[in-house]
């Protein structure tokens, strides 16, 4: 079955600084790879996703890069403010976005 | 609509006793799924349902935990008997077969003491 590592495990960051996280997956079938922010004592919630027929994605200060061969997608957070702080976990899916399955999550904390 | 709704919220039970964790999808979805959250392996994917069937079990742990979804606005997963370790955050999520963003609940923190 498909799966997922992610690093770091956390991340701090000044204020303004970008910010990487980095996933691979297992599963060359999988074909859809969201990303979800997890604030403290809250549920995840999608920020941003790609699939498997686009290399790159961006919305506002988020990005997202996908390397079909390697099997590899990372996040990018640019001019990083103190709300971005939270848990980040990359997923990836298969076919039908049936099955998600979660990376460990990364803790960015963005410090003023 | 008012999203995927899990309760209760807190959970806090006595070692060896049953616990059932109850979940209401959004409506309309045909996928189920539950996860629990630790600190130490994050997300992990326990069960999920198609049409309020089981496709893939895999991920629950061990015979004490059971799942069921008998109709498709209403899904438990049980824990009998609970241990300790079991201590995590559970959550529901739902989505449409063809939409992939799934929709998490708010969660329910169980603590077996």
């Amino acid at each position: 079955g498909e799966n997922v590592e992610q690093h770091p495990s956390t991340l701090s960051v000044q204020e303004g600084d970008s910010a990487v996280i980095k996933c691979t997956y297992s599963d060359s079938a999988s074909n859809y790879f969201p990303w979800y922010k997890q604030e403290l004592g809250k549920r995840p919630q999608l920020i941003i996703d790609i699939r498997s027929n686009v290399g790159e994605k961006k919305d506002q200060r988020i990005a997202v890069t996908l390397n079909k061969t390697a099997k590899h997608f990372s996040l990018h957070i640019t001019e990083t403010q103190p709300e971005d702080s939270a848990v980040y976990f990359c997923a990836a899916s298969n076919t039908g976005f049936q099955k998600l399955v979660f990376g460990t999550g990364t803790r960015l904390l963005v410090s003023p | 609509d008012a999203g995927v709704i899990q309760s209760p919220r807190h959970e806090v039970t006595e070692m060896g006793q049953e616990v059932t964790l109850r979940c209401k999808p959004i409506s309309g979805h045909d996928y189920l799924f539950w996860y629990r959250q630790t600190m130490m392996r994050g997300l992990e994917l326990l069960i999920y349902f198609n049409n309020n069937v089981p496709i893939d079990d895999s991920g629950m742990p061990e015979d004490r935990f059971s799942a069921k979804m008998p109709n498709a606005s209403f899904s438990t997963l049980k824990i009998q008997p609970s241990e300790p370790r079991d201590s995590a955050v559970y959550f529901c999520a739902s989505h449409l077969y063809g939409a992939p963003e799934a929709f998490f609940g708010q969660g329910t923190r169980l603590t077996v003491v």
